[in-house]
């Protein structure tokens, strides 16, 4: 158990819906990254936060949009669902906001149909 | 950008050693770390360097080479459940993170 919990665990929706997936990270670690894994794909780095501050920006899709909270935990927010966005997300979370550890949450299966 | 390089897939059998290859390209180096992740599951941190040499830490050993832009995952005394998927990750200057595409080690009895 890393101390990243991530729900839902599973999610399953329509195309052209709107999604919440959310996150908490380890005690103490002030950045969360969010990641895509779609299938047999590697890990997709999508937005990172740092204490509530936007940090580092990958190749997050307009229609996804996420943030942290003062309390730490971070929400990704998926709309206008396509059937390409069924993957795995992950949430990590590290102390800093540089090369250090990330410990990963179980993820949510994203289901578009 | 940035972008990393490592095989798809590799075999080895129980008890072996096995030596999994990553080489990067990237602008501003942060280091080269290492992941594990089983079918399904998280990925979790096995090692990182951020200075050339070789790191150990138990059965796993990471090495790295900044001049050749160059690193490697040795797996000592191979177990059935390190079967997984591997992934050597970088930071740029930029500390965006970037995963390669992932090695799958299959472990035969």
């Amino acid at each position: 158990d890393s101390g990243v919990t991530q729900t839902p665990k599973h999610l399953i929706t329509a195309t052209g819906q709107r999604v919440t997936l959310r996150c908490s990270p380890r005690s103490g670690d002030l950045s969360v990254y969010w990641y895509q894994q779609s299938l047999d794909q590697g890990l997709q780095f999508l937005i990172q936060y740092y204490n509530g501050e936007e940090r580092a920006k990958g190749n997050i899709l307009e229609r996804f949009s996420a943030q942290q909270f003062p309390d730490l935990h971070s929400e990704l927010n998926l709309s206008s669902l396509e059937l390409g966005d069924s993957a795995l997300y992950f949430c990590a979370s590290s102390v800093g906001q540089g090369p250090d550890t990330q410990y990963f949450g179980p993820g949510t299966r994203l289901t578009v149909l | 950008g940035q972008s990393l390089e490592q095989p798809s897939e590799v075999t080895a059998v129980e008890g072996a050693i096995v030596q999994i290859n990553c080489t990067y390209q990237t602008s501003g180096f942060y280091g080269l770390s290492w992941y594990q992740q089983h079918d399904g599951g998280a990925p979790t941190f096995l090692s990182y360097n951020a200075l050339d040499g070789l790191e150990e830490t138990g059965r796993f050993s990471s090495f790295l080479s900044r001049s050749d832009s160059y690193g490697y995952l040795l797996l000592q005394e191979l177990q059935m459940k390190d079967s997984a998927s591997y992934f050597c990750a970088v930071k740029g200057g930029s500390y965006i993170p970037t995963f390669g595409r992932g090695t799958s080690l299959i472990v035969h009895p």
